[in-house]
């Protein structure tokens, strides 16, 4: 039982397609992320959403959409995919956020490769 | 916004041997929540241990514990017994309501296990 899936795994893709990654989480929670994880390591928070409501939007460039359409799964579509956007994309997902100390259970990740 | 630095990019340990990640924090805030995830080259993110910032008492899970020094602003990790399955990338995070609840990260530090 997976809790929370990312679909697909590896994409690879030439500049200028579109894009978009899947998460589901069956956890019942009601809050969903999508970070992004750079080539030197590092992870940043992009988007956050809450009962399919956005509440973070973080420094992202528009091309990138997050998508919810139930609580369940929260969909990334990536426009006009650029070669700095290759990365590995992974999905969270967690408790209302008013309870801080809840725990974010990420998916496996999307390796994204833009040729 | 908040910042976390993880000042030892790398680190090595011998089996059965003790090793102590750390982790600073530049906050304003009293209230928040700091946590450590692990890494493992199967790119799978992994909560390790959590902490409260309003518990002065450090958080324990099994091999893992934490030394909290709130006036520091230090949150390190120490791993005792290492054990080969250890080896991975350690991220310290941070996390509050003025986030929005998301993560803020640290750069890691890469753990190497050697037998």
């Amino acid at each position: 039982d997976t809790a929370v899936s990312q679909t697909p795994k590896y994409l690879v893709t030439q500049m200028g397609n579109d894009k978009s990654i899947k998460c589901e989480q069956n956890l019942g929670h009601d809050t969903m992320y999508w970070y992004k994880q750079d080539s030197k390591k590092f992870l940043k928070i992009m988007f956050s959403y809450n009962n399919k409501e956005l509440i973070i939007n973080e420094t992202v460039p528009n091309r990138f959409s997050p998508k919810s359409p139930d609580k369940a799964h929260l969909n990334l579509h990536i426009n006009s995919l650029e070669l700095g956007d290759s990365a590995v994309y992974f999905c969270a997902s967690s408790l209302a956020g008013g309870r801080r100390w809840e725990t974010q259970y990420f998916g496996p990740g999307t390796r994204l490769l833009v040729l | 916004a908040q910042t976390v630095t993880q000042s030892q990019p790398e680190m090595s340990v011998q089996e059965a041997e003790t090793v102590t990640l750390s982790c600073t924090y530049d906050t304003s805030e009293s209230d928040y929540y700091l946590f450590w995830y692990k890494q493992p080259p199967s790119r799978q993110m992994i909560l390790v241990i959590r902490q409260e910032a309003y518990k002065q008492q450090n958080a324990t899970e099994n091999r893992f514990s934490v030394n909290f020094q709130k006036a520091a602003k230090s949150f390190s990790l120490k791993i005792s017994d290492s054990q080969l399955g250890d080896a991975a990338m350690y991220f310290c995070a941070y996390r509050s309501y003025t986030s929005g609840y998301a993560l803020n990260f640290g750069k890691g530090t890469s753990l190497l296990v050697t037998p």
